[in-house]
């Protein structure tokens, strides 16, 4: 199994100033033939289900405020978001689709300073 | 617009078999182009995968529960189930359920990330 880790566990982060999360998978999920880093990124809110951010490591979802930006490659991604905004404390997740099983990372904790 | 609902006991017993249906509301659960999932997540394991099914009844299974695992699809009610047998502690978990995009080629559909939730379930096993 592609194991997916996260760090930090969780930040703390002003509101207006940038938050980043890295992710990184036991093996590559870049698909050689078609270049693409089949690489998902979800947040979820308390009592929520995880909601879909980011596919293919760096395309946005439609509806999806462009303070959050995927990027990264191969095993290393990343998930920024520029200016925090008090909606956006979440647990957010990453997602590897490469192969199954399909895995998640173990989730990091995004609050206010 | 497309919604998913998770419906089903909150409790089940031990060495029982847990049994969740997802109902799929304004829209065809009828496409090619997604596989409609089960997830679940507790706080000792995040968030884990537990398969998946097509339209035309296709599935996928996480290895870990494929010995216990069954998922069906019924395109007439627009739902698909999960069944899972000889439930443990372990298992309580929020299951969701899920839509993905798929792709398909040469017989084999490759899954990719989940578009659209359920709202969870919370399933706790206890006698």
């Amino acid at each position: 199994d592609v194991v997916m880790t996260q760090s930090p566990d969780s930040l703390a982060v002003s509101l207006g100033e940038r938050a980043t999360i890295n992710c990184k998978s036991s093996q590559s999920v870049l698909y050689s033939s078609n270049n693409k880093n089949y690489l998902a990124w979800y947040q979820q809110k308390p009592g929520q289900p995880p909601k879909l951010l980011v596919s293919w490591a760096s395309t946005r979802e439609s509806g999806v405020p462009d303070r959050f930006s995927g990027s990264g490659s191969g095993t290393d991604f990343t998930l920024t978001i520029t200016s925090l905004q008090a909606e956006d404390v979440a647990v957010y997740y990453c997602q590897q689709y490469f192969t199954t099983p399909i895995t998640f990372g173990p989730g990091t904790k995004v609050d206010i300073k | 617009q497309l919604q998913l609902q998770e419906s089903g006991p909150g409790l089940v017993k031990p060495s029982e078999t847990l049994s969740l249906i997802c109902t799929v509301s304004g829209g065809s659960l009828s496409s090619s182009s997604y596989y409609w999932g089960w997830i679940r997540q507790s706080p000792g394991k995040g968030l884990e995968w537990i398969g998946s099914i097509s339209d035309s009844g296709s599935t996928y299974y996480n290895s870990s529960l494929k010995s216990r695992l069954t998922i069906s699809v019924d395109t007439s009610k627009n739902q698909f189930s999960l069944k899972l047998d000889s439930v443990t502690a372990a298992d309580r978990s929020v299951y969701y359920c899920a839509r993905h995009p798929c792709y398909c080629g040469n017989g084999v559909c490759y899954l990719r990330y989940f578009d659209l939730w359920g709202r969870g379930t919370l399933v706790t096993v206890s006698s």
